[in-house]
């Protein structure tokens, strides 16, 4: 079985400060990892994701993800938060043998200007 | 290129109704899955489609159901409304079945209201 932990319900930042998601998962071979958006009323945007090979991975809008195997975790991460950024993250994670996608609960961030 | 669209956008029921909503995938995309997100148990998977066959099936009852045309869209079914299947209904369209790792392309989502 494959699942993704996001710890933190809310992330509260300053604009200009740096902005890190957490997201943690558990699959029983390699997996295949993202990170999406959501804007109220809106559906989910694709960020980044990872496949294989360099663990940071470079994404839309300047977001950046790492992947630690060892930690199981692909955090989030944006170097200079806007308040534009403020929105709904979902981490998803895809075993490399299986097709289903499970997605994290979601991690909502408020940027304050 | 054109986005994924879905019809309607919003849809009001009673229970014990029924309802279908419809999916159009990003042209040349041949897999549609179909989510279903509540406040409660966030995004949870409903079942994915290719090649008008259903490869993967989430847990939920058999009320809910899908099917996939040839030219790729895709419609979902519910029947026998309850009041626990109001929820945001996403669909989302990826390139290729065959390599796993392609991202999924969200449309704006069916949001349905059982009264």
């Amino acid at each position: 079985a494959q699942s993704v932990a996001q710890p933190e319900d809310q992330v509260n930042v300053a604009e200009g400060n740096p902005l890190t998601v957490k997201c943690t998962y558990s699959v029983s071979g390699n997996p295949y990892l993202f990170w999406y958006v959501q804007y109220p009323n809106r559906g989910l945007q694709f960020l980044l994701k990872y496949i294989t090979g360099d663990n940071l991975v470079k994404g839309s809008y300047g977001f950046e993800a790492e992947f630690n195997k060892s930690q199981t975790s692909f955090h989030l991460k944006k170097p200079s938060a806007l308040v534009s950024d403020s929105a709904l993250y979902f981490c998803a994670v895809r075993d490399v043998n299986d097709y289903k996608l499970s997605f994290g609960a979601g991690t909502t961030v408020t940027v304050r200007a | 290129k054109a986005g994924v669209t879905q019809t309607p956008r919003y849809l009001i029921k009673t229970r014990g109704q029924q309802v279908t909503l419809s999916c159009s995938p990003i042209s040349g995309h041949r897999s549609v899955s179909w989510y279903q997100q509540t406040p409660g148990q966030g995004l949870q998977f409903l079942f994915e489609y290719f090649s008008e066959t259903q490869r993967n099936k989430g847990n939920f009852p058999g009320r809910f159901s899908g099917r996939q045309f040839s030219n790729s869209r895709s419609e979902m079914n519910v029947s026998t409304l309850e009041l626990g299947d109001s929820a945001l209904y996403l669909c989302a369209s990826s390139l290729s079945p065959v390599t796993n790792y392609n991202e999924q392309f969200f449309g704006p989502g069916t949001r349905l209201t059982v009264l």
